[in-house]
């Protein structure tokens, strides 16, 4: 089945590092990738999204590739903020390929920023 | 309310006692999902509604578990005979239709002692 696996946590950087955070994914099919944010006290938000290979997704200065020559989609921001810290997950859907609308979520990467 | 509402935001019962968690999703949203999430893991899908029907149920555990939508607005989740293993973060989702974004609520947080 489906199956997404990224990086454990915390990831712990000072505030204006380089953020990369690493998702790979497995599916039978051509599926959705997307990454979701969990503030503290806050549900699930999405953060970004890409459809096919090569699909760069982006929102608040994040950004993940769609790499199916790699199975990935890592996400990266050049400067992160205190306001960041968050906890980040990756998650697929076969949607597109008529596969099921049910994302199947990673563990999630706990990210803290440091002032 | 803008978002999507669970209540309540915590809680605790005893092992063997039967709990509802309730689910308010955005006015107009005809998708309504419930995930669970243990510690450490990333949400797990437990059931989808497409309006009041539950159009797909394979993600509940047992027949402990059971989920109405009776007037295609709110949602609630029926956990009978609790387990400890049953603690976990219950979350609601909703969206406008199945192919668009879910949005999420805060969840509900269960635990059983």
């Amino acid at each position: 089945g489906d199956s997404v696996t990224q990086m454990e946590g915390p990831v712990t950087l000072s505030e204006e590092a380089f953020l990369t955070i690493n998702c790979t994914y497995t599916a039978t099919g051509y599926p959705s990738l997307f990454w979701y944010v969990q503030y503290p006290g806050e549900g699930l938000q999405l953060l970004l999204k890409a459809t096919k290979a090569d699909d760069k997704g982006s929102n608040k200065g994040f950004e993940a590739t769609y790499r199916k020559e790699t199975t990935s989609f890592h996400l990266e921001k050049g400067s992160v903020q205190v306001s960041d810290s968050a906890v980040y997950f990756c998650a697929l859907s076969d949607l597109e390929s008529g596969g099921s609308y049910i994302p199947t979520f990673g563990r999630g990467t706990s990210l803290i920023v440091h002032p | 309310g803008a978002g999507v509402s669970q209540t309540p935001s915590n809680k605790v019962t005893e092992k063997g006692k039967y709990v509802e968690l309730r689910c308010d999703p955005i006015s107009g949203h005809t998708a309504l999902y419930w995930y669970r999430q243990s510690l450490g893991q990333g949400p797990e899908f437990l059931i989808y509604f497409q309006g009041t029907g539950a159009a797909d149920d394979s993600g509940l555990p047992n027949d402990r578990f059971f989920a109405v939508r009776p007037e295609g607005s709110v949602s609630t989740l029926k956990i009978q005979r609790t387990e400890r293993g049953d603690s976990a973060v219950y979350l609601c989702a909703s969206s406008w239709t199945r192919r668009d974004t879910q949005y999420f609520g805060p969840g509900t947080r269960l635990t059983v002692l």
